[in-house]
C-alpha cells in the first residue's frame, strides 16, 4: 500500500543501548521528516531531509542521527540512548518542503528504561 | 527563541457548541499550518494559510491568519463527536529558520 509507514510501532531499550527507528515512504517526497511528540511540547523537530544525501539539524537534535541514502528510507539512530529520549516519535514527509502538507507515519512509542 | 503559544491548553463543548482555538506567534510566520490528531493517532494536515488576514473555509471549519502574521484561529461551528481530538498549528519562522509546533489544544466534545 502506498503511504508511510514506520517501524517498530513500540519499542523498549536500556540506557546506552542503540536504536534505529525505520521509516519508509512509497510517494517518491523529496522531503522526510522526524518528529518527537511529548506532553506540553506538541511536536519538535529533531532533523529532516530534502533529497537523499542532504540532511539538516532540527530543533532537538543532540543525540540523534540520521541518514537518507535512499529518497525512500530515512532512518533515525539514537546512539545511545537515554531517558529522556522516551517520546513517540514521528516520521513525515511532503513533496516540497515545510511549507507544504505533511503526511505523517503511525508513530513509534519508544520507551528508555 | 520562537515560541508559538495555544490557547485554550484543553477545551471540554457540549455536543452542538461551537469552539475555537488561538495560536500566537512571538515572531512573524511566513504560514501557518493546522493539524489535527485524534487520540492515540498521528497528526493529518487541515490546511495551509499564507497570506496576511487570510481566511479560509472547511465545511464547519473556519481559519484565519492574522494581518501580523503572527497569529491564526481555528472556529469550528457546531461541534461534533467526531471533532475530538487534539489541533495544532504549526509554522515556518524566517528569522530563526525553524518550523516549529504549537502545544495544540486538546477538545472533548460531550453527547
Amino acid at each position: 500500500d502506498a503511504g508511510i509507514t514506520q517501524s517498530p510501532r513500540y519499542k523498549i531499550t536500556e540506557t546506552g543501548r542503540q536504536v534505529t527507528l525505520m521509516c519508509h515512504q512509497t510517494w517518491s517526497h523529496s522531503y522526510m521528516f522526524w518528529y518527537r511528540q511529548d506532553l506540553g511540547h506538541g511536536l519538535r523537530l529533531i532533523y529532516y531531509s530534502a533529497a537523499a544525501d542532504i540532511t539538516d539539524k532540527g530543533e532537538v537534535s543532540d543525540g540523534y542521527v540520521v541518514s537518507r541514502s535512499k529518497t525512500e528510507n530515512f532512518p533515525l539512530t539514537l546512539e545511545s540512548a537515554t531517558r529522556s529520549q522516551t517520546s513517540v516519535y514521528f516520521c513525515a514527509s511532503s513533496e516540497s518542503g515545510v511549507n507544504t502538507e505533511a503526511f505523517f507515519g503511525q508513530g513509534t512509542r519508544l520507551t528508555v528504561v | 527563541g520562537q515560541q508559538v503559544m495555544q490557547i485554550p491548553q484543553y477545551q471540554h463543548v457540549q455536543e452542538g457548541e461551537d469552539f475555537t482555538t488561538y495560536c500566537n506567534s512571538s515572531t512573524t510566520l511566513s504560514n501557518i499550518q493546522w493539524y489535527k490528531q485524534r487520540p492515540g493517532g498521528h497528526p493529518v494536515f487541515l490546511i495551509q494559510l499564507v497570506k496576511s488576514g487570510e481566511v479560509k473555509k472547511q465545511k464547519r471549519l473556519t481559519f484565519q491568519f492574522g494581518e501580523a502574521k503572527k497569529n491564526s484561529s481555528l472556529h469550528i461551528t457546531a461541534t461534533q463527536t467526531t471533532d475530538v481530538g487534539t489541533y495544532f498549528c504549526a509554522g515556518w519562522d524566517n528569522y530563526g529558520q525553524n518550523f516549529v509546533f504549537g502545544p495544540g489544544t486538546r477538545l472533548s466534545v460531550l453527547p
